[in-house]
């Protein structure tokens, strides 16, 4: 299957710095990749879809100004958390969406676990 | 209402087991749905798409029914792998995917 990476696995930083989390399509371009959120014993949540040379749309509650999006390549989508505060300690992952015959299939990143202290 | 909704479980089956999951949809104008499966601290893994005429891939089989909105999977001969969370997921266009909260399903040796 497609594989999509994320770096970093995990982070610990501390309140009000930032952290950028980068995903990238290895064996495939993706026009639109999505990042996401859980939280401990949650569904995943969608924050906002990347597109490709185009702005990111936000979903209903996801502060744009707090989680930049930059889709600079077909193959590499980045999520920086600015001024990270401990409630936005979680599991952040992004999908790759590749179009291939019947439907289409999001593939998924291995994850970042942020920790904000 | 939740969009996507799901019996989170636990479910506890003893290995050898047949055990199924149904899961519910509000959006009946949703186009795509799959079965994904997560393991502790990792990233979903897509298991299956689910297709209107139903599909089958080895002991799992996933049926979809539109009239009443509801997606179901079913495991058969379940093994200690198996053990896992199963997440719904609907999508109610081409792009955006819902998900379910997921039903934990644990195989006891």
């Amino acid at each position: 299957g497609a594989v999509v990476s994320q770096h970093p696995s995990w982070v610990i930083c501390k309140s009000g710095t930032s952290v950028k989390i980068e995903c990238r399509s290895l064996d495939f371009q993706a026009t639109t990749m999505f990042w996401y959120r859980q939280f401990p014993k949650q569904s995943l949540m969608l924050m906002a879809t990347s597109n490709e040379g185009s702005k990111a749309t936000y979903e209903q509650g996801v502060e744009k100004d707090k989680f930049l999006i930059n889709h600079a390549s077909l193959t590499l989508s980045t999520l920086t958390v600015t001024s990270a505060h401990p409630e936005d300690s979680s599991f952040y992952i992004c999908s790759a969406r590749r179009a291939s015959g019947r439907s289409d299939t999001q593939y998924f990143g291995p994850g970042t676990r942020l920790t904000v202290l | 209402r939740k969009e996507v909704e799901q019996d989170p479980g636990p479910f506890n089956v003893p290995e050898g087991a047949t055990v199924a999951f149904n899961c519910t949809y509000s959006n009946s104008a949703s186009q795509s749905f799959f079965w994904y499966r997560q393991d502790c601290r990792k990233e979903p893994k897509l298991l299956m798409s689910v297709y209107s005429s139903g599909n089958e891939d080895g002991r799992f089989t996933a049926q979809l029914n539109r009239a009443s909105q509801y997606i179901s999977l079913l495991i058969r001969d379940s093994k200690l792998s198996d053990s896992a969370t199963y997440l719904c997921v609907v999508g109610p266009g081409a792009q955006k995917l819902v998900f379910g909260q997921g039903t934990r399903l644990t195989i006891n040796p």
